[in-house]
């Protein structure tokens, strides 16, 4: 399959913890990576590979995989971490991109 | 600083042909893939294709083979998308991405509005 799937929403307490998932087939092969996009804005790369995050994105951010799934959680969600989440990766013949369909994030 | 600049907003009618741009700077253009992907209003992202700027070695999304062309000149560190025929379903906004050294898409342009209508 060369596709992700993502809940569609998900809302978390301010100061709260969420998990954000991904889940494909191709996942079991390659490490997704996570895109925060905010209203009218460029996406931002927020998390990559095994468990990195670019300079610059906060340490609240983290990222784990097993198996077809992959998890991008926000320890201590701020008001600014709102917006739209996508997981990225290669399809399962590596040869393609896909994006998952995203999720949006409120924070309450 | 990386840098990816893309051109302006454009609003064309059916039919019409239009080329976008995205200007790389701040490093060396040649050797980094760059993506397109689109985003249809209020949709989520899609990838519509990836070129090699070195060798202009394109792989394209299925869903966007045969609809769009896309292009690059290294001289000018400028990456293309083109539509010989527009429709209104190709009202979105298009973003370029750099393809970075971990396979993530670590910059991105501002993106270009593209609207369609007649």
């Amino acid at each position: 399959s060369s596709e992700l799937t993502q809940d569609p929403a998900v809302s978390v307490a301010l100061g709260q913890t969420v998990r954000i998932t991904c889940r494909g087939d191709s996942l079991r092969t390659y490490y997704p990576s996570w895109y925060q996009q905010k209203p009218g804005q460029a996406p931002v790369l927020v998390v990559y590979g095994k468990n990195n995050r670019p300079s610059g994105i906060p340490d609240r951010f983290s990222g784990s995989s097993s198996g077809d799934t992959a998890s991008l959680t926000i320890t201590g969600a701020q008001a600014e971490d709102e917006g739209d989440f996508y997981c990225n990766s290669r399809d399962s013949s590596g040869h393609h991109v896909v994006f998952g369909g995203g999720t949006k994030l409120t924070v309450l | 600083e990386v840098q990816l600049e893309q051109s302006g907003a454009e609003v064309k009618k059916p039919g019409e042909s239009l080329k976008i741009s995205c200007k790389g700077s701040g490093y060396s253009f040649s050797f980094y893939r760059i993506v397109w992907v689109r985003q249809m209003p209020g949709k989520g992202l899609e990838w519509m294709g990836t070129i090699y700027p070195g060798d202009s070695e394109t792989t394209y999304s299925p869903s966007f083979q045969g609809q769009v062309t896309i292009s690059a000149d290294k001289s000018v560190s400028t990456a293309y998308l083109q539509w010989t025929s527009l429709k209104a379903s190709d009202t979105a906004m298009y973003y370029c991405a750099r393809r970075g050294p971990v396979d993530v898409f670590d910059y991105w342009g501002r993106g270009t509005q593209v609207t369609v209508a007649s």
